[in-house]
């Protein structure tokens, strides 16, 4: 079956990065893209971007612009969103989801917890 | 502050039929197609309707979605209890040229 399977949980200090992974497996990785979707404690979702398995292309969200960096390795079917500067307001579970750059978010990752405190 | 507007909150007693409103404008509901997930509790969201009305395999047509304008909608009949869950919208937003949420409507089963 189709499934997205995330790395575990972080504790990060103010300032400075996470990787975050997202293997996929059950079906063709080239055919798909990949979202990045962050819901901090108690609020809704945000969308953070968006790259091509195909040929890594990528489509920011302005707000994390210059923050953000989503890359693919497709001999391990496994897509890592970079995001460095943390701060407490980055606190989250985020998310990866496979979709087709106009199409749906299916399926979804289970998510990881990001926790930014000093 | 979301440019796609849910009402935060819903709710009905099992059996009845629920909608949940989806708001947005002429450069994303307007020219694109909307998508529903739901979010049970502590767990991650699922696509629930694609292409402002199309059920994936496996959600029951209790399920169903519209659009119109620039506003779509989802609707549950035969509430259940299983159904409480926070719903949110999403669609395409052309001037912003990315993915755009609504606030997401948190349903109550009474």
């Amino acid at each position: 079956q189709v499934q997205l399977v995330q790395s575990g949980a972080e504790v990060k200090k103010p300032g400075a990065s996470v990787k975050v992974s997202c293997k996929a497996s059950g079906y063709s990785f080239t055919s798909y893209g990949i979202s990045w979707v962050r819901q901090a404690p108690g609020q809704g979702l945000e969308w953070m971007g968006w790259i091509s398995a195909y040929n890594g292309n990528t489509n920011y969200a302005q707000k994390f612009q210059g923050r953000v960096t989503m890359t693919t390795d497709t001999s391990t079917s496994t897509t890592f969103m970079e995001l460095r500067s943390l701060r407490s307001d980055d606190t989250a579970v985020y998310y990866c989801a496979r979709n087709k750059k106009y199409d749906w978010f299916d399926p979804w990752g289970q998510g990881t917890l990001v926790t930014v405190s000093s | 502050q979301s440019v796609v507007t849910q009402p935060p909150s819903a709710s009905g007693t099992p059996g009845q039929r629920v909608t949940i409103s989806c708001s947005g404008s002429s450069s994303n509901i307007g020219s694109n197609t909307v998508n529903w997930y739901q979010q049970l509790p502590g767990t991650a969201p699922k696509l629930l309707i694609y292409s402002n009305t199309q059920r994936p395999s496996g959600v029951p047509d209790r399920f169903s979605g519209s659009k119109s304008g620039t506003s779509a909608s989802l609707a549950i009949s035969g509430l259940q209890s299983e159904d409480e869950a926070h719903y949110y919208c999403a669609t395409w937003d052309d001037s912003l040229n990315g993915w755009v949420f609504g606030g997401g409507t948190k349903l109550t089963v009474l």
